[in-house]
C-alpha cells in the first residue's frame, strides 16, 4: 500500500527563521512527488511537481528536492504570509495519494 | 496556472435532502476530474475519479448511490450528496487535469466546499 508520512506535524517559525519540512514515501512506481500550499478553508494551490531523484525546483522562498525515499521542502527566511498548510503527494498511477500535511506558522 | 471553480463554497442543508456540488474547467478542457473529501487536520482522501463522457469510478469504501458523480462535459463534473445525514458534513474538493499539457501529471484545485448537514 502507498504510504505518505509528512513531519512534522505542525511548525511554528520565527520571521527569517529558515527550516525545512519533510514527506516521506513508500510506493512502487512513483511517476511524481508534487507538494501543494493550503490555506483554511480553501482548496490546495499548486507549487512544485518532482520526477526524479536529485530533481530540484525552487519558487521564491521554497526549495522542493526529491531523493528515492523522500522530498524536502525548504523554506528560507520565511514571512508570515507563509504561514499555511502543506501538502506532499505522490502519485503512482493516474490518482494522488496526500499526506497528512504540515501545518506552518511564521510569526513577525 | 489553470483555473478551477468550485460551487458553492459553503452549503447547509437539512438531513435527507441533496445537495449538488459543481466543478468547473475555466481555461482549459478536463478530460479527468477527482473528487476529495477532508476532514479537519486529515489528508484529502480521494472519493472517486470523474471522466467525461462515461461512468466515474469510486474508491473503495465510496457509497456510488450516495454521491452521484456526473461529468458531462469536458468543462463540468457534478457532485451530488444524496439522502444528506450530518455525518457527510465535511470539506469536499474537486481537481481536474489539464488536457493541454498532455503527459503532466499536474491536478489543479478548486476552492472546496463546506456542507453541514444539520
Amino acid at each position: 500500500e502507498d504510504q505518505v508520512t509528512q513531519s512534522p506535524e505542525a511548525l511554528r517559525l520565527q520571521e527569517g527563521e529558515s527550516s525545512s519540512l519533510n514527506c516521506s514515501y513508500t510506493v512502487s512506481g512513483l511517476r511524481g512527488l508534487f507538494w501543494y500550499r493550503q490555506d483554511p478553508g480553501k482548496g490546495p494551490e499548486f507549487l512544485f511537481t518532482l520526477y526524479s531523484a536529485g530533481e530540484e525546483k525552487e519558487k521564491e522562498r521554497l526549495k522542493a528536492t526529491l531523493t528515492k525515499k523522500e522530498s524536502f521542502l525548504h523554506i528560507t527566511a520565511p514571512k508570515p504570509e507563509d504561514s499555511a498548510t502543506y501538502l506532499c503527494a505522490v502519485q503512482v498511477y493516474s490518482t494522488l495519494t496526500f499526506g497528512k500535511g504540515t501545518m506552518l506558522l511564521v510569526s513577525p | 496556472g489553470a483555473v478551477v471553480s468550485q460551487h458553492p463554497s459553503r452549503v447547509i442543508c437539512k438531513s435527507g435532502t441533496s445537495v449538488k456540488i459543481e466543478c468547473r474547467s475555466l481555461d482549459f478542457q478536463a478530460t479527468t476530474m477527482f473528487w476529495y473529501r477532508q476532514f479537519p487536520k486529515q489528508s484529502l482522501m480521494l472519493m472517486a475519479t470523474s471522466n467525461e463522457g462515461s461512468k466515474a469510478t469510486y474508491e473503495q469504501g465510496v457509497e456510488k448511490d450516495k454521491f452521484l458523480i456526473n461529468h458531462a462535459s469536458l468543462t463540468l463534473s457534478t457532485l451530488t450528496v444524496t439522502s444528506a445525514h450530518p455525518e457527510d458534513s465535511s470539506f469536499y474538493i474537486c481537481s481536474a487535469r489539464d488536457l493541454s499539457k498532455g503527459g503532466s501529471t499536474e491536478a489543479f484545485f478548486g476552492q472546496g466546499t463546506r456542507l453541514t448537514v444539520v
